[in-house]
């Protein structure tokens, strides 16, 4: 069974630029995440979708952040303005519904200089 | 207040070792945990979840203190390949809050 895709694995940007991340699911799976690891730290949970709809985005910095996840699929995660604290791996995760086990991509690495 | 805390180690055992951690949450509502694996610069893993007071996989042992408000992990018999950070997760069904700790980490050594 493929596992969640995320590209791409390694990104650099100067400040100020935009991002964006994409995240494939595995096939069946409605839930979806978007999780932000700064080094040393857990994952902080920045957005949740049930199939389309948006289930949690209280954690996401919505002045620089946005994300969506068209036709219950894909998803996409975009940063725009980066900042210097922007800097963390930036991970995708599916489960076949809320809550049960979560299924991790290998997740970006972005760095912001 | 973080949702949930635990103790960042490193826990440094040699192998055939027992090693125990907590996690604690904050939010007595937390209704589901779970106690993930990740690997330097890898992705967090599965390794168990906790419905009710505990459970148990080979190795690995759960236990949950709802009174005290924290879960527990043991692993038995350290491999070198226990070797990770290990993660507790806290649920909160109702109002839809999942959060993460800043991981344990562990070191098992020959």
């Amino acid at each position: 069974e493929a596992g969640v895709a995320q590209s791409p694995r390694y990104k650099i940007i100067e400040k100020r630029q935009s991002v964006a991340f994409w995240c494939n699911p595995i096939s069946g799976h409605a839930t979806l995440y978007w999780y932000q690891q700064i080094l040393g730290q857990g994952p902080k949970l920045l957005i949740q979708f049930q199939n389309n709809g948006v289930v949690d985005d209280s954690q996401l910095p919505k002045d620089r952040f946005s994300a969506e996840r068209l036709k219950g699929v894909d998803s996409t995660l975009k940063i725009q303005p980066a900042k210097l604290e922007d800097s963390a791996v930036y991970l995708c995760a599916s489960s076949i519904l809320a809550y049960n086990e979560q299924f991790f991509g290998p997740g970006t690495r972005l760095t912001v200089l | 207040r973080k949702e949930v805390e635990q103790d960042p180690g490193p826990f440094n055992v040699p192998e055939g070792a027992t090693v125990a951690f907590n996690c604690t949450y904050s939010n007595s509502a937390s209704q589901s945990f779970f106690w993930y694996r990740q690997d330097c610069r890898k992705e967090p893993k599965l390794l168990m979840s906790v419905y009710s007071s505990g459970n148990e996989d080979g190795r690995f042992t759960a236990q949950l203190n709802r009174a005290s408000q924290y879960i527990s992990l043991l692993i038995r018999d350290s491999k070198l390949s226990d070797s990770a950070t290990y993660l507790c997760v806290a649920l909160l069904i109702n109002d839809y809050k999942l959060s993460f700790g800043a991981g344990t980490t562990v070191t098992v050594r020959a």
